[in-house]
């Protein structure tokens, strides 16, 4: 019954490769989101949907896509994997009414 | 825009030693304030939050912050550290209306020492 889950939860995969991460969250709430952590530990916000519409896309290169079929579910796609891709990938879920978010495990992304 | 500045990048105290985290933000309106705990290989999970109220907040585990609008501050403490503390710490806000995200400080990393 986890809230927020995320799979896979490590991602090994070479340069140039196409990959998804799948995230679900059960708390039937309205807005999604994509971080990323760096090496360094910093987090980033790369994208938020609110009811399967993208709201957030800050500056992220093109090569990811999110991807939401349903307002329980935000997938994110990479093309073209670049070394500097390597990272841990959070997806979180918040419900307007409330305030904070609740984060997954995480997707280590580990491109060689 | 806003911004979360968390001075300290690690601390070390003791094992019982009393322990307090730094967060300044900046912020255009009245901020919601959030501390989220990460232990190695983990996510992160919420320890508290302030949007309204009392300036002082309770959260899990035995930890505190206290909201100083006056200083844009929101430090979290707790009176005795234990070692299962040692994690990284990330002072976040963010707003509750709209579609606001969480902007997040660097983070402080805790190590915990015998």
């Amino acid at each position: 019954d986890t809230a927020v889950s995320q799979t896979p939860k490590y991602l090994v995969t070479q340069m140039g490769n196409d990959k998804s991460i799948k995230c679900e969250q059960n708390l039937g709430h309205d807005t999604m989101y994509w971080y990323k952590q760096d090496s360094k530990k910093f987090l980033k916000i790369m994208f938020s949907y609110n009811n399967k519409e993208l709201i957030i896309n800050e500056t992220v290169p093109n090569r990811f896509s999110p991807k939401s079929p349903d307002k329980a579910h935000l997938n994110l796609h990479i093309n073209s994997l670049e070394l500097g891709d390597s990272a841990v990938y959070f997806c979180a879920s918040r419900n307007r009414a409330e305030t904070e978010a609740f984060f997954g495990q995480g997707t280590r992304l580990t491109v060689v | 825009a806003q911004s979360v500045t968390q001075p300290d990048i690690h601390i070390t105290v003791s094992e019982g030693a009393s322990l307090e985290l730094r967060c300044n933000y900046s912020y255009g309106a009245t901020p919601y304030l959030f501390w989220y705990v990460q232990s190695p290989g983990q996510g992160l999970q919420l320890l508290l939050k302030y949007f309204s109220g009392d300036t002082l907040v309770q959260g899990i585990k035995g930890f505190e912050a206290e909201f100083k609008r006056s200083q844009s501050s929101f430090n979290l403490r707790k009176p005795s550290v234990h070692w299962s503390d040692a994690a990284e710490y990330f002072c976040a806000v963010g707003a509750a209306t709209g579609y606001s995200t969480l902007t997040f400080g660097k983070g402080t990393m805790l190590l915990v020492s015998p």
